[in-house]
Order: C-alpha cells, then sequence, then structure tokens
C-alpha cells in the first residue's frame, strides 16, 4: 500500500489477555517507530528500529511491552497481560532514514480498550 | 533533553477568524521542529516543519509557523480559518537526532 498500514483498528480485549498490533511501514522506509496516544497526554514514545541496528526501547513503560522488527519492514508490537491503563491508541510511523528532519508518516493506529 | 509544551488543549475560533496555536519549546542544541496535524481517526501528517533554514515557514493548507530563538516559540497560525480545519494539533521537537518529542495537543474547533 502507500501508506503506513496497521492492523487492527479496533482490539477490544479482557485483562490479563496478550495482544498483538501489527505495523506495515512505506516500502523503502528504514525507520519505524511505534507511540503511544493516550487522551490528554500527546504521544508517548515506545521503540524505534533503524535498519539492522539494535533498536531503541527506552520508552517501552513495563516488560509486559516488546516489540518486534522481521526482515527489515513488518513490525508487531506485543502487549502481554494486559492491563485497564493500556487503553489507549497505538500509533506507527516510519521514515526514509533516521528521522531527524524527516518526515515521520503515521498510521491510523490501533485504538485498544482493555475491559 | 527537549520539551514541548502546547498552551490551551482546547482553542476555539469563527470561520473566517485568525488561528494561533502556541507552541514553546526546551532544547539543548538549535532544534528542528515540526507542526503535525491529527483528523478524527487518521494518524498525524505533516502541516510543517523547521530545520534551520528560514525562520518564516510555510505549509500546506495556508498554514505557517515562525521560529523565534529568543521566544523559544514555534507558534502555528492561519489568517482565516475554515471549517476543515478542525483537527487536533501537535507541535514537536527533535534534536536533530531520531528522537521526537510531542505535545500534548491542542484541538481545534471552528464556530460558523
Amino acid at each position: 500500500g502507500a501508506g503506513v498500514s496497521q492492523s487492527p483498528s479496533n482490539k477490544v480485549t479482557e485483562k490479563g489477555k496478550d495482544v498483538e498490533l501489527r505495523c506495515d511501514p512505506i516500502s523503502g522506509h528504514t525507520a519505524l517507530y511505534w507511540y503511544r496516544q493516550s487522551l490528554g497526554q500527546g504521544l508517548e514514545f515506545l521503540i524505534y528500529f533503524q535498519g539492522n541496528s539494535a533498536p531503541d526501547k527506552s520508552g517501552l513503560p513495563s516488560d509486559r511491552f516488546s516489540a518486534e522488527r522481521t526482515g527489515g519492514s513488518v513490525s508487531t508490537l506485543t502487549i502481554q497481560r494486559t492491563q485497564q491503563e493500556d487503553s489507549a491508541v497505538y500509533l506507527c510511523a516510519s521514515s526514509l532514514a533516521q528521522g531527524n528532519t524527516g518526515e515521520l508518516f503515521f498510521g491510523e493506529g490501533s485504538r485498544l480498550t482493555v475491559l | 533533553a527537549q520539551s514541548v509544551t502546547q498552551l490551551g488543549s482546547h482553542v476555539s475560533v469563527s470561520e473566517g477568524a485568525l488561528v494561533l496555536l502556541r507552541c514553546n519549546y526546551s532544547s539543548s542544541v538549535p532544534p528542528y521542529l515540526f507542526w503535525y496535524v491529527q483528523y478524527p481517526n487518521q494518524g498525524l501528517q505533516l502541516l510543517l516543519k523547521y530545520t534551520s533554514a528560514a525562520t518564516l515557514v510555510k505549509g500546506i493548507n495556508g498554514f505557517e509557523a515562525e521560529f523565534k530563538k529568543s521566544e523559544t516559540s514555534f507558534h502555528l497560525t492561519k489568517p482565516s480559518a475554515h471549517m476543515s480545519d478542525a483537527a487536533e494539533y501537535f507541535c514537536a521537537v527533535s534534536e536533530r537526532t531520531y528522537k521526537y518529542i510531542f505535545g500534548t495537543g491542542t484541538r481545534l474547533k471552528v464556530l460558523a
């Protein structure tokens, strides 16, 4: 596709269940980001992938959160044993390079609701 | 460390009136600054960016922003609001690395 694709667009789960969120970046974009958007909180950085380099995981809020990027393309964000405070919109973004002057291209997000 | 403050979580303007959305930043190095817009149920898209060239930056949809180092500000303006401008606007700063820090957003409402 032409843009960043995220799935599912909406996910409702029960507390304690695991969830996986998928991001398919724009073809050729080497940089990939995950952000969390909570109501009134802005965008919270979670993790950054750049090519084959080790990811920057410094924004992951707990060890229940993990992410992978396979083959330098598709990324999966996994949240284990979900808690109600994990409810948010999870946004994926990609860019051509390290992104310091470049534009970030965002997907439409995955809205997670934990009951 | 860099940070961004957006003054006013909600701003209302009449159609045809001036739009002014405020952003102040903190950065230990000359920053790169960005404004993104998010329409309902969509991802963010870039409106404009400042990367140390001209201090007055023009973006899409008639928006512009001026970098003022002395005031550490990067306010977003548009001379005449249109109903289609109703959205949430985010200011972001980068210290010329891959890390972007986003503000908490300003929701713009345009009144008919």
